[in-house]
């Protein structure tokens, strides 16, 4: 296993079209994280899956955004009628558990025009 | 509530000198874990280091070591003799458990070194 991979590495979409981004975390990791970076700062917590539950949503993630995990597998972060201000980079992130120090995937870059 | 305090927002060197980047934290958990990560410019998040709150002892790791205070809630990190390749924007984070421990990200320091 080489790492947290993401796909796709770059999004561009027009505003109020729907996009979805997968996520495949470290095979033996519980824990599967999604973050958001904007330009010039720090990742912000989304939302965290333990295996499939999905235990804690930030209130950035509006009623717009959904994220999936089936079988506490690969994930999936979906967008619905995105705007101008969902461009950003996407991260995941997992863990083998809490407490531990997460690995991150290259990220995927949204842009919404 | 769990903050990262990240204060240098860009530091320059000349290569091969010392720099120190600073991280402040606050947090009302009493088990927490501190964490350093590098963004170097191809953008993915590489893990450097993890402390956890009951552990202050200083770490080395090559050239690069870490200091650890409860007292001051600072976990800085210090970067010798540095390196083109150490050029990146570098995060301080912060895990708790009354918080399920997801990350609390700085801002970060951009740091370049310059040949």
């Amino acid at each position: 296993d080489t790492g947290v991979s993401q796909d796709p590495r770059h999004k561009i979409t027009k505003r109020g079209q729907n996009v979805t981004f997968r996520c495949d975390p470290i095979s033996e990791h519980n824990r599967l994280y999604w973050y958001r970076q904007t330009l010039g700062q720090g990742p912000e917590f989304l939302t965290y899956f333990q295996n499939e539950a999905q235990l804690e949503k930030s209130r950035l993630l509006s009623n717009r955004f959904s994220a999936e995990r089936p079988k506490g597998s690969f994930s999936t972060l979906e967008i619905q009628r995105t705007e101008q201000g969902d461009s950003a980079m996407y991260l995941c992130a997992s863990s083998l558990a809490g407490w531990d120090e997460a690995f991150f995937g290259q990220g995927t870059r949204l842009t919404v025009v | 509530a769990q903050k990262v305090t990240q204060a240098q927002t860009e530091i320059s060197v000349v290569e091969k000198e010392d720099v120190t980047l600073d991280c402040v934290y606050e947090t009302r958990d009493t088990t927490y874990y501190l964490f350093w990560y590098k963004q170097p410019p191809s953008g993915e998040l590489v893990f450097l280091i993890r402390r956890n709150s009951f552990d202050e002892q200083n770490e080395i790791s090559g050239r690069y070591s870490w200091n650890f205070q409860k007292s001051t809630s600072s976990f800085n990190f210090t970067i010798t003799a540095s390196q083109v390749v150490d050029s990146a924007v570098y995060f301080c984070a912060l895990s708790g458990m009354l918080t399920g421990n997801q990350f609390y990200f700085g801002t970060g320091t951009s740091l370049t070194v310059i040949p």
